[in-house]
């Protein structure tokens, strides 16, 4: 089982660029989300999603969008690249949120916006 | 929405036993999750509180008291490869699932 898998594991972009966060499961769940995490602060969601064609902002989804076409597929496009977007984002996905089910996580893509 | 509190670094002696407070507001409930985290490396679950009580997992055991917006997780036995940061969680209602900013357990010898 290859789990979570985010690609790609590091990218530098400018300012005003614009990127696709690649997320991708092959467990067959309905919940996906995506989260960053910056120093001090946790991990803060962006957007997630409790099955195909179905999405929804977190708390922090300014900057950014998402789709849900498929249930093994999320993708997070950042459509103008500010510095402040700088941050390590990222992905999940659970059988159920509401049963014990816990995030799995992918291992991460660290972004830097200059 | 949801808010938790947790410390932000906390300190203990190999082989002792630690626990991590989390208080919580939501607006719904739906559980308490635990999931530490390594530097560098991505979160992994640890637990999941829906009940009041214990639940234990080997070394591991998390806390809930639903009355009190209250839950802990308890570290028994540390050991180094326990160094790492521990996110407490909740779910609330429609919202997916938020994290506390996390505690940075520091183990020494």
């Amino acid at each position: 089982n290859a789990g979570v898998t985010q690609t790609p594991k590091f990218q530098v972009l400018k300012t005003g660029q614009s990127m696709t966060l690649q997320c991708a499961q092959d467990m067959n769940h309905e919940y996906m989300s995506w989260y960053r995490q910056d120093p001090g602060m946790g991990l803060r969601l962006i957007h997630y999603s409790v099955g195909a064609g179905i999405t929804d902002q977190g708390e922090v989804p300014n900057g950014y969008n998402v789709s849900r076409s498929t249930t093994e597929d999320f993708p997070l496009r950042l459509l103008s690249a500010a510095p402040s977007q700088t941050s390590v984002y990222f992905c999940a996905s659970s059988y159920s949120l509401d049963r014990g089910y816990g995030y799995t996580f992918g291992s991460g893509t660290r972004l830097t916006v200059v | 929405g949801q808010s938790l509190e947790q410390p932000s670094e906390v300190t203990a002696v190999e082989g002792a036993i630690v626990q991590i407070n989390c208080t919580y507001q939501t607006s719904g409930f739906y559980g308490l999750s635990w999931y530490q985290q390594h530097d560098g490396g991505a979160p992994t679950f640890l637990s999941y509180n829906a009940l009041d009580g214990l639940e234990e997992t080997g070394r591991f055991s998390s806390f809930l008291s639903r009355s009190d917006s209250y839950g802990y997780l308890l570290l028994q036995e540390l050991q180094m490869k326990d160094s790492a940061s521990y996110f407490c969680a909740v779910k609330g209602g429609a919202d997916g699932l938020t994290f506390g900013k996390g505690t940075h357990l520091i183990i020494q010898p």
